[in-house]
């Protein structure tokens, strides 16, 4: 069964520098997704892409936040200048409508 | 902006009780999805309910949706220790290019066996 694909798994960084997620949606799917999880609490959503461009954001998803589409394939994340309150498991989800199938996540972790 | 509550929040049982968790929704949902979470894992798709009233049910799983689309329950008869996780459910109020979830908490099912 086709799956998302996330990388890296765990990703540690020094407050300040910046990250970018990677994701592999599946293949037919049109929809992406950025998701997050902060330890023990409930999955929040940040971002909606389709069709090239962002359809819906979060309050989360502020001006360091941004999502790209580089080709055919990936769809990444960028976190620019990351803070303490940045750490948490980062999940991709992609769909041809409903249901959402997501990724393993990557788990991040700013020191 | 749109609110799922669920609850409870936890949950421990026996095995082989039952167990249930309530979603509701602050808004009129256009469809609601369970998914299941094992600890250190990712949300697993479990059903998604799109009429009115819907019931559905997945071997020992019930999964029901209010008449006015605003709240969801997931039963689970007699439970097992693989039924250990946690239970999310997530409003959609899809349409156009956006099919964004909004999740509740969470129940955290814990089972003894």
């Amino acid at each position: 069964e086709p799956e998302v694909t996330q990388t890296p798994s765990h990703q540690v960084t020094q407050m300040g520098q910046e990250v970018i997620l990677r994701c592999v949606p599946i293949s037919n799917h049109l929809y992406f997704y950025w998701y997050r999880q902060i330890l023990g609490q409930k999955v929040e959503f940040l971002v909606s892409f389709y069709n090239n461009e962002i359809s819906e954001k979060s309050e989360i998803f502020d001006d360091q936040f941004s999502v790209e589409r580089p080709d055919g394939s990936n769809f990444t994340l960028k976190i620019r200048s990351t803070k303490l309150e940045d750490s948490a498991m980062y999940f991709c989800a992609s769909s041809g409508g409903q249901p959402q199938h997501f990724g393993d996540g990557t788990r991040l972790s700013i020191l | 902006g749109q609110q799922v509550m669920q609850i409870p929040q936890y949950q421990h049982v026996q095995e082989g009780e039952d167990f249930t968790t309530y979603c509701n929704s602050s808004t009129t949902l256009s469809n609601i999805q369970w998914y299941k979470q094992r600890p250190g894992g990712h949300p697993v798709f479990l059903i998604q309910l799109v009429k009115s009233g819907e019931v559905k049910k997945q071997k020992r799983l019930t999964f029901q949706f209010g008449e006015a689309k605003k709240n969801s329950s997931l039963h689970i008869t007699a439970t097992q220790t693989t039924d250990v996780g946690t239970y999310f459910c997530a409003g959609s109020n899809s349409g156009g290019s956006n099919y964004k979830l909004t999740f509740g908490k969470g129940t955290l099912l814990t089972v003894n066996p």
